[in-house]
């Protein structure tokens, strides 16, 4: 069984502090971890694809770190804004061909 | 440059119906992938075509449903006849060729919702 968790389910954040979640994901068999971010009535979006254990990446006030030996990345968004209110979905490719399985996501909800 | 455009936005139908669902991927991108979301739930993964083939299907719940992509542009997912539990957020995403297949980069539309009442 393929299980991607993804922690906390929801997210209420007031505009300006940092905040982090999780994504969990089976370690065995690793081949990258893909985060996306999802606002509403919107496309989801790619933010990162991540390989290599230990690997950060950055794009403005969002960062990701992976693990790949015990099987997690977090992702961290530093002082929040409200144009970040997004669900935040992560993804690794684990079956036979590549395809993404996904968590269902953290909805983060900045308050102004 | 366009992104990916899928129509209709929302249908709602009555069970036993048919629905025919289209997604227009970026020009250019071989790959195209449909994705399904219930209410609170994961997205999972139905089908991948890779131009006019279909790659992947292992993500097809069941015969009720069809997905073509004749000539390799635009693609169409029917479902018919329509059950309650197909109610969700159909999506669709594409990619360009020449990416490695664990790390291409979906462009996804911003969905078709279906309630089957």
């Amino acid at each position: 069984i393929l299980n991607v968790e993804q922690s906390p389910q929801s997210l209420h954040v007031q505009e300006g502090d940092s905040t982090n979640f999780t994504c969990s994901f089976p370690s065995s068999n690793f081949y990258a971890l893909h985060w996306y971010r999802w606002e509403t009535a919107k496309s989801p979006e790619a933010l990162f694809v991540m390989t290599l254990n230990g690997d950060e990446k950055k794009k403005g006030r969002i960062s990701a770190t992976l693990n790949t030996k015990e099987g997690y990345s977090y992702l961290y968004i530093k002082g929040s804004q409200p144009e970040d209110s997004a669900t935040y979905l992560c993804a690794p490719p684990m079956d036979s061909n590549y395809q993404l399985i996904w968590g269902a996501g953290t909805k983060l909800i900045i308050k102004p | 440059e366009a992104g990916v455009t899928q129509f209709p936005s929302h249908s709602v139908i009555e069970k036993g119906q048919t629905v025919t669902l289209r997604c227009d991927p970026i020009s250019g991108h071989d790959n195209l992938y449909w994705y399904r979301r219930v209410m609170g739930k994961e997205i999972k993964f139905l089908l991948h075509f890779v131009k006019e083939s279909k790659q992947d299907e292992s993500g097809m719940p069941n015969n009720r449903f069809l997905a073509e992509r004749t000539g390799g542009t635009y693609s169409t997912l029917k479902v018919q006849p329509a059950e309650l539990e197909d109610s969700g957020v159909y999506f669709c995403a594409s990619s360009p060729p020449g990416q490695g297949p664990y790390r291409r980069e979906l462009f996804f539309g911003e969905g078709s919702r279906l309630t089957v009442l």
